[in-house]
């Protein structure tokens, strides 16, 4: 049972916009930068979204993220193949003193 | 190049103990926190343990306090983990990762390296 609340899977057509959730509490996501990342199959995480909407160089502008409250969420706008893969929300919890991750996302191009 | 590149994995038997190392390159190592995070066959990423650059705080995952200790080598441009009493949960890919600064997340991660518990 993760800290971070995902849906498990989302799905679209090319071209289509995505959006994921990510829902926790006044003690990570209230207080918090929220970051995301994306994992492909067999690989390493990488950094797609810092401080809930800013995007690392390289990291294409499909990609958007906010947060508002206790939630934030991902978006791809534009959805491609490549898209295919894991997606994951984090945050620092000041009641766990240590990074939340949410279940995870797995994403699918149909 | 920045780089993190993990070692130390293997198979070892519960209540057994390992010691996994992150050698970091390119970059200068003792102005970064950095991560171990850990991922169970077929589940999702979990955080483990983070350390300040200068090695004078960390931070633990409940599943791990006490068990796993987190420590730095700033003159050798390493990060350790080492795991003692190890059980069957504990089976992961660990991978180390730099958290980039002015809370730009984590931004450099290694490939990973595999522990398996089991007797």
């Amino acid at each position: 049972q993760s800290v971070l609340t995902q849906p498990p899977s989302a799905s679209g057509t090319p071209g289509q916009r995505v959006t994921i959730s990510c829902s926790g509490s006044s003690s990570n996501i209230g207080s918090n930068h929220v970051y995301w990342y994306q994992q492909l199959p067999g690989t390493a995480p990488k950094l797609l979204i810092y401080r809930s909407n800013q995007r690392p160089s390289g990291v294409p502008d499909r990609f958007s993220g906010s947060k508002s409250g206790t939630s934030a969420s991902l978006a791809i706008s534009g959805l491609r193949s490549e898209d295919e893969a894991d997606y994951y929300c984090t945050a620092w919890d000041n009641s766990l003193s240590g990074v939340v991750f949410g279940g995870g996302t797995k994403v699918t191009v149909l | 190049e920045v780089q993190l590149v993990e070692s130390g994995g293997g198979l070892d038997q519960p209540g057994g103990s390992l010691r996994l190392s992150c050698a970091a390159s390119g970059f200068t190592f003792s102005n970064y926190w950095m991560h171990w995070v850990r991922q169970a066959p077929g589940k999702g990423l979990v955080w483990v343990a983070r350390i300040k650059g200068d090695g004078t705080s960390t931070n633990y995952a409940d599943s791990v306090k006490g068990r796993f200790t987190i420590s730095r080598d700033n003159a050798k441009n390493s990060l350790y983990l080492q795991m003692n009493s190890l059980t069957a949960e504990d089976t992961a890919v660990y991978f180390c990762a730099r958290d980039g600064l002015y809370n730009s997340g984590m931004d450099v991660w290694g490939q990973g390296t595999t522990v398996t518990v089991s007797s």
